[in-house]
């Protein structure tokens, strides 16, 4: 079964990029939506974006022009890339699946979640 | 933005009992794209119910969706102590993807 898992900085200072990197394993990134979501501590999962293997994007309004999502297909990976960030980009970071079925590509919704990794802008 | 409403925030409830906790649109959620999520602490959301009321594979049966249009419930039957959990909802109908502010399920 697919399985999930995000790596990268724990530890970034305001107004610099955080970049982080979802590994598959178990399945293929081709033909199929990923997602970010974030959760702030104590408060509910925001959705961040998401991105088609082809390299397809849709972004959360509220990150304006500050989130770049990619697809690495060679290395089955996708990634996040936060730039200029704020205290209030402190947060558990999770990468997801989306699961399609027939003609909707977001049928199942969002079904197979990394472990998450925190997150936290300090200098 | 389609924002999500969950009532109650909490609720006490007993091993054995059954709750419904309340998933309110400001808008018709397209498709009856809504979701239910299981969260524990120190643990990722897990899928419960997917498109309104379609058991997500390992989810028991004892979980239950209905609803359509603005107005969703997630009941519980016969709670299990494995049940105490944050609920949370969530629409992929329309973008941006929101969650509700969860409901906390304690034991009383």
């Amino acid at each position: 079964q697919v399985q999930l898992q995000e790596s990268g900085p724990g530890l970034v200072n305001p107004s610099e990029t955080l970049s982080l990197t979802c590994t598959v394993s178990g399945g293929s990134i081709s033909k199929s939506y990923w997602s970010w979501v974030r959760q702030p501590a104590g408060e509910r999962p925001e959705w961040l974006g998401r991105i088609y293997s082809s390299g397809s994007t849709t972004y959360n309004p509220s990150l304006k022009s500050r989130i770049t999502m990619s697809v690495d297909m060679s290395k089955n990976q996708f990634s996040l890339r936060l730039k200029s960030v704020t205290d209030a980009d402190t947060a558990v970071y999770y990468c997801v699946r989306v699961r399609g079925y027939g003609g909707s590509p977001y049928y199942y919704g969002l079904d197979v979640w990394g472990p998450g990794t925190t997150v936290t802008v300090s200098s | 933005e389609n924002a999500l409403t969950q009532s109650p925030v909490s609720l006490s409830v007993s091993p054995g009992e059954t709750v419904t906790l309340s998933c309110r649109a400001p808008e018709s959620v397209y498709g009856n794209f809504l979701a239910w999520y299981q969260q524990k602490p120190g643990q990722a959301p897990r899928l419960l119910i997917y498109a309104a009321s379609n058991r997500a594979t390992g989810t028991p049966d004892r979980f239950s969706g209905s609803g359509s249009g603005t107005d969703f419930t997630l009941t519980i039957s016969t709670l299990e102590p494995e049940d105490f959990a944050i609920y949370f909802c969530q629409q992929y109908g329309s973008s941006p993807w929101t969650f509700g502010q969860g409901t906390k399920v304690e034991i009383k």
